[in-house]
C-alpha cells in the first residue's frame, strides 16, 4: 500500500528566505507526483505536476523535484512571501490506471513578514 | 463550469440524520473523486467515478456511505445516520481521465460537515 509522508509537519520562517519542503513515498512505482497548496478553509490548488519520466519541475519561485528511486520529492520556494503561508500537500498516482491521488498529511507554512 | 462546485459549501445536521453533499465537476471532466479531510488527518481516498460507474467502492468507510453520479456530471455523495466521527471536510476533485497522463486534478472548495 502506498504511503506519503511530509516532513516538516510545519515550519515558519521570515520573509524572503529560501525553503524546502521534504516528501517521501514508500512504493517507487508511481505516475506522477502533484504537489498542492491548500488555503484555510479552501479547497486544493495545483501547484506542480512532474511526470514520472521527469526529474523537476518550476513555476516561478516554485521548484519541485523528483527521485523516483529513493521514493523522494523536494518542494523548494525561493525568496518567500507572506502569502506562501498555507498548507502545502504532496500526492503521487501509483502505478496503476484506476489509483487516486495518495495524499501525505502536508506541511504547515507560515511566512512571517 | 469554470470550476468545480460543491454544495453545501457548509452543513451542520443532527446525530442520525441523513445528509447528501452535491458535487458539480468540470464540464467534460469524465473522472470524479471524493476525499475527506478530518480535523488534522491527510486527505482520505473515498471513492471516484469514471464515467458514471464506480470502480472502486473499497474507500467508503461503512454501508452508510454511498455516492451516486448521474448523466456522467453531477455526483452525491450520501451519509445515512451519520455520527460525530463523520464530522470532516469532504472534498471532490475532477480531471479529464483516470489515465496515468498529463491529467490535473481540479479541487473544488469542500463542504464542511459538523455534526452534532
Amino acid at each position: 500500500k502506498q504511503e506519503v509522508t511530509q516532513i516538516p509537519a510545519a515550519l515558519s520562517v521570515p520573509e524572503g528566505e529560501n525553503l524546502v519542503l521534504n516528501c517521501s513515498f514508500t512504493d517507487s512505482a508511481i505516475y506522477n507526483l502533484q504537489w498542492f497548496r491548500q488555503d484555510p478553509g479552501k479547497g486544493l490548488t495545483s501547484l506542480l505536476l512532474i511526470q514520472s519520466s521527469q526529474r523537476e519541475q518550476t513555476s516561478g519561485r516554485l521548484n519541485a523535484s523528483l527521485d523516483k528511486s529513493s521514493g523522494r520529492s523536494t518542494l523548494y520556494i525561493a525568496a518567500s512571501q507572506p502569502g506562501d503561508s498555507a498548507t502545502y500537500l504532496c500526492a503521487v498516482t501509483s502505478y496503476s490506471g484506476n489509483t487516486p491521488l495518495v495524499f501525505g498529511k502536508g506541511t504547515r507554512l507560515s511566512v512571517i513578514a | 463550469g469554470a470550476g468545480v462546485s460543491q454544495s453545501p459549501s457548509n452543513k451542520v445536521t443532527e446525530k442520525g440524520k441523513d445528509v447528501e453533499l452535491r458535487c458539480d465537476p468540470i464540464s467534460g471532466h469524465t473522472a470524479l473523486y471524493w476525499y475527506r479531510q478530518s480535523l488534522g488527518q491527510g486527505l482520505e481516498f473515498l471513492i471516484y467515478f469514471q464515467g458514471n460507474s464506480a470502480p472502486d467502492k473499497s474507500g467508503l468507510p461503512s454501508d452508510r456511505f454511498s455516492a451516486e453520479r448521474t448523466g456522467g456530471s453531477v455526483s452525491t455523495l450520501t451519509i445515512q445516520r451519520t455520527q460525530q466521527e463523520d464530522s470532516a471536510v469532504y472534498l471532490c476533485a475532477s480531471s479529464l481521465g483516470t489515465g496515468p497522463t498529463n491529467y490535473g486534478y481540479t479541487f473544488g472548495s469542500g463542504t464542511r460537515l459538523t455534526v452534532v
